[in-house]
């Protein structure tokens, strides 16, 4: 098992720009969700997904789209880059059941300037 | 409002110096709360889950336990592969689906040969 994936690992954008942060998974999770890491902020939730076809919001939504079209796979859209979304990104997933763990992917280090 | 505090920050110890550190935490009804260990340049890597007061989990030289307020990382004899940021978070009980995990700020751990 690869666990979770991400890509890319760093990628610079000039605001207003948009991009996809690709999120794969290969443990058939059905939970999947996105976490921003700012220094001195910890991590945040921005969209979570309880199964394929089943998306909603968390803590820090505003800017960012998702979509679950398939177990696998989770990407995070930012629609018009900002520089306040220069951050680390990382995606993690859980498998279904009782357990509550969750595991992370590597992250994503973005910079919007 | 949930939240959770970990102290020191940073932590510089000599190899074989056992310590401590603290997880304080505020949370309408705890669900689980979660240590992860954290390498620069990657993601967080799951190390134990807690679900309720007085309970223990070992793993090498870490030792996590659990009251009712705060959650400890016993770290025996530590060597330098120890050294890393470790999170601490947690699962409110009314968070459902979310899966929603709220993280403190880390402490960075620092073991000197």
């Amino acid at each position: 098992n690869a666990g979770v994936t991400q890509t890319p690992k760093f990628q610079v954008l000039k605001t207003g720009q948009s991009m996809t942060l690709q999120c794969a998974q290969d443990m058939n999770h059905e939970y999947m969700s996105w976490y921003r890491q700012d220094p001195g902020m910890g991590l945040r939730l921005i969209h979570y997904s309880v199964g394929a076809g089943i998306t909603d919001q968390g803590e820090v939504p505003n800017g960012y789209n998702v979509s679950r079209s398939t177990t696998e796979d989770f990407p995070l859209r930012l629609l018009s880059a900002a520089p306040s979304q220069t951050s680390v990104y990382f995606c993690a997933s859980r498998p279904s059941g009782r357990t509550d763990t969750q595991y992370f992917g590597p992250g994503t280090r973005l910079t919007v300037l | 409002e949930d939240q959770v505090t970990q102290s020191p920050e940073a932590l510089r110890l000599q190899e074989g110096e056992s310590s401590s550190l603290n997880c304080s935490y505020t949370v309408s009804g705890l669900r689980g709360l979660f240590w992860y260990r954290q390498d620069p340049g990657k993601g967080p890597e799951f190390l134990f889950t807690l679900y309720s007061a007085g309970e223990e989990k070992e793993k090498e030289r870490l030792k996590a336990t659990l009251t009712k307020k705060e959650s400890f990382l016993h770290i025996t004899a530590p060597k330098p592969e120890d050294s890393a940021t470790y999170l601490c978070a947690v699962q409110a009980r009314g968070s459902g689906n979310t899966g929603k995990l709220i993280f403190g700020q880390g402490t960075t751990l620092q073991v000197k040969p």
